[in-house]
């Protein structure tokens, strides 16, 4: 069955530093996978995703995420953070079939000190 | 263009007591969903539908009921309340596989 994984329960970064959040997924053919953002009280917001192509994907507010078959790993990085990052990531991995159902990880909240 | 609308944002219920969060979208999407977000838990799938008058149960479905008579509109039903349904309740919509999330309904059971 398909599953994720986000090792991270909770990251503190300084503001300016680089961030990277790990996922790892299990699934049996190419995977459809997914970076949502949470802000506190709010809903989720798609970060980036990755059907298929080049491994390394941009998304909106300048993070990116790459694709490693080798490893089952999507993780998802940012050179340099700024407080408003401050948020809980969750990745999620589509579950295959015509339901476009999502598999999600536990997430991993972020706190970015000054 | 709304997007993925949910009502209302908070509830209270009483333990036995009934209630119904309504969800609609406005961008003809066929495929919604149901979800809950419970601390540390990520979002557990509790029902979908792949189009007006089809829903499947998720992950979670028990002391949930949903219908699908529109596009629009998927509402979701928790007939007897219990504490263990106090969470964050999130719908959403999908195209081409990627999911459209409305701001989440806060439900307290006591």
């Amino acid at each position: 069955a398909q599953s994720v994984t986000q090792p991270d329960i909770h990251i503190t970064v300084s503001e300016g530093a680089s961030l990277e959040l790990r996922c790892n997924y299990s699934y049996g053919a190419t995977p459809y996978l997914f970076w949502y953002v949470q802000s506190p009280g709010q809903g989720l917001q798609l970060l980036l995703k990755y059907f298929s192509g080049d491994t390394l994907v941009q998304g909106i507010k300048g993070f990116e995420a790459e694709f490693k078959r080798s490893q089952s790993s999507f993780n998802l990085r940012k050179p340099s953070v700024h407080w408003s990052d401050a948020a809980e990531y969750f990745c999620a991995v589509g579950a295959g079939g015509a339901t476009n159902k999502l598999i999600f990880g536990t997430g991993t909240l972020l706190a970015v000190q000054p | 263009n709304a997007g993925v609308t949910q009502t209302p944002k908070f509830r209270i219920l009483k333990i036995g007591q009934s209630m119904t969060l309504q969800c609609t979208q406005d961008m003809n999407h066929n495929y919604m969903y149901w979800y809950r977000q419970d601390p540390g838990m990520g979002l557990k799938l509790i029902y979908y539908s792949v189009g007006a008058g089809i829903t499947d149960k998720g992950e979670v479905p028990n002391g949930y009921n949903v219908s699908r008579s529109t596009t629009e509109d998927f509402p979701l039903r928790l007939e007897l309340a219990a504490p263990s349904q106090t969470s964050v309740y999130f719908c959403a919509s999908s195209y081409l596989a990627e999911q459209y999330f409305g701001p989440g309904t806060r439900l307290t059971v006591t």
